[in-house]
């Protein structure tokens, strides 16, 4: 099983419509918790950041964290063409030192068709 | 320009051959993470440091890979007889305080191995 899992895709969502994306973890130690967007040959950018069970809101976007079930979720509302790129999930893991580390999934490639 | 720099951003080289990498982080910043990401697949750790001290390996870096932060500055990595496996993007973070904090990550140098 790998640490950080998530579809690779394509998602594809119309303009204006919402687009889910999900991600699931393994280790229930892990804290910490982002969603990064990465555009072609770009290096990735953080989107949001949550660290606590519920929701969390900014602008277009919604991050959602259920820590029993090892899941969390970014929801864009209004999707936009400029949205199409891929969506990395990352996870502070505990590593071996007593430290946390940073582990991402594969990514979610995201296309916004007009 | 306050953000992370690493130079170079391309590198072409022969089988066999060393080859390092430099990062500037964000001059506040006192964590420096290292990455590397292939085509398809999310960013993947490698090392990361608080100041100077190197807190975590990966351990899937070989003896081949050797990173520094000798002054809790910048930071280099070294990739000793160099292999075709070694092409990659490799990406520098860097981010402010003791963990969980957002990470900004650098353009990336792009290795090619022949």
């Amino acid at each position: 099983q790998k640490e950080v899992e998530q579809n690779s895709g394509p998602l594809s969502v119309p303009e204006g419509a919402i687009a889910s994306l999900n991600c699931t973890y393994s280790d229930r130690g892990s804290q910490s918790f982002f969603w990064y967007r990465q555009y072609s040959g770009k290096s990735p950018e953080l989107i949001m950041s949550i660290y606590s069970n519920g929701d969390k809101e900014d602008g277009r976007f919604t991050a959602q964290l259920n820590k029993a079930s090892q899941y969390v979720s970014l929801l864009i509302r209004d999707s936009q063409p400029s949205d199409s790129a891929t969506y990395l999930c990352a996870v502070n893991r505990p590593g071996g030192g007593g430290s946390y580390i940073p582990t991402f999934g594969r990514g979610t490639s995201l296309i916004v068709h007009p | 320009d306050t953000g992370v720099s690493q130079n170079p951003r391309h590198k072409i080289t022969k089988r066999g051959q060393n080859v390092t990498f430099r990062c500037d982080p964000i001059s506040e910043h006192n964590r420096l993470y290292w990455y590397r990401q292939t085509l398809g697949q999310g960013p993947e750790f490698l090392t990361y440091f608080q100041n100077e001290a190197q807190l975590e390996k990966s351990r899937l870096l070989s003896d081949r890979f050797s990173a520094e932060r000798p002054k809790g500055s910048f930071s280099t990595l070294e990739i000793q007889r160099t292999e075709q496996g070694d092409s990659a993007m490799y990406l520098c973070a860097s981010s402010r305080g003791t963990g969980g904090e957002t990470q900004y990550f650098g353009p990336g140098t792009r290795l090619l191995v022949l």
